[in-house]
């Protein structure tokens, strides 16, 4: 099976820009999540959905991220105006359902400089 | 989530079996170990999990203890693509699929 795509792969831009992320998850799988990865640490789980509703976004910072997930399918991320502190790896992952027993399936992740 | 404490890093030769250690001493009855890994500039990759029973896969296999307070991730066969970084987490599955990530453990194979 086809896995996460995520893109674009790297992005580089200047502060006060926008910017945003897309994700393909694997056909089928119902939830999705935003995770954000600074350098160094694990990722930290950004958004959840389950379909098309958001229902875990108590970590996205919503004066400036914003996440739709259309038709319950792709997933768009967006920040505007992207601040320095924003540079990090964007990862999107999915799974079939909720259940954490079931293996998440991640992308590569989104690689972002702000500058 | 019961919180885990994993070393920051280990090495392991090339065929040889790599350990990883994960205390996870608050653990409660519903919640499982998970073991992801994450290899460099990809994203994180599941590997297996477990409640108290040992499991086995072909990736690895993991060990609980009896009292569920740590367990062992074992690769029995370490290669040069196992190098990564390994995360061990805690959680109730009926809570839905949200993971905590810790730091992990950076696991250096060499030759």
């Amino acid at each position: 099976e086809a896995g996460v795509v995520q893109s674009p792969r790297y992005k580089i831009i200047e502060k006060k820009q926008p910017v945003a992320f897309w994700c393909n998850p694997i056909s089928g799988h119902n939830t999705l999540y935003w995770y954000r990865q600074n350098l160094g640490q694990g990722p930290e789980l950004l958004i959840r959905y389950e379909n098309e509703e958001a229902v875990d976004d108590s970590q996205l910072p919503k004066d400036r991220f914003s996440a739709e997930r259309l038709k319950g399918v792709d997933s768009t991320l967006k920040i505007q105006p992207a601040e320095l502190g924003d540079s990090a790896v964007y990862l999107c992952a999915s799974s079939l359902i909720r259940d954490s027993r079931v293996p998440l399936h991640f992308g590569n992740g989104t690689r972002l400089t702000v500058t | 989530d019961a919180k885990t404490t994993q070393p920051p890093s280990m090495d392991c030769a090339e065929g040889r079996a790599a350990n990883l250690p994960c205390n996870h001493s608050t653990i409660s009855g519903n919640e499982y170990v998970y073991w992801y890994r994450q290899i460099h500039s990809q994203g994180p990759q599941y590997i297996i999990h477990g409640l108290k029973n040992n499991e086995t896969n072909e990736m690895a296999s993991l060990i609980i203890t009896e009292d569920r307070k740590s367990s062992t991730l074992i690769l029995p066969h370490a290669t040069l693509r196992d190098t990564a970084v390994y995360y061990c987490i805690v959680k109730d599955y009926n809570q839905g699929g949200k993971l905590i990530f810790g730091q992990g453990t950076e696991l250096s194979v060499k030759p």
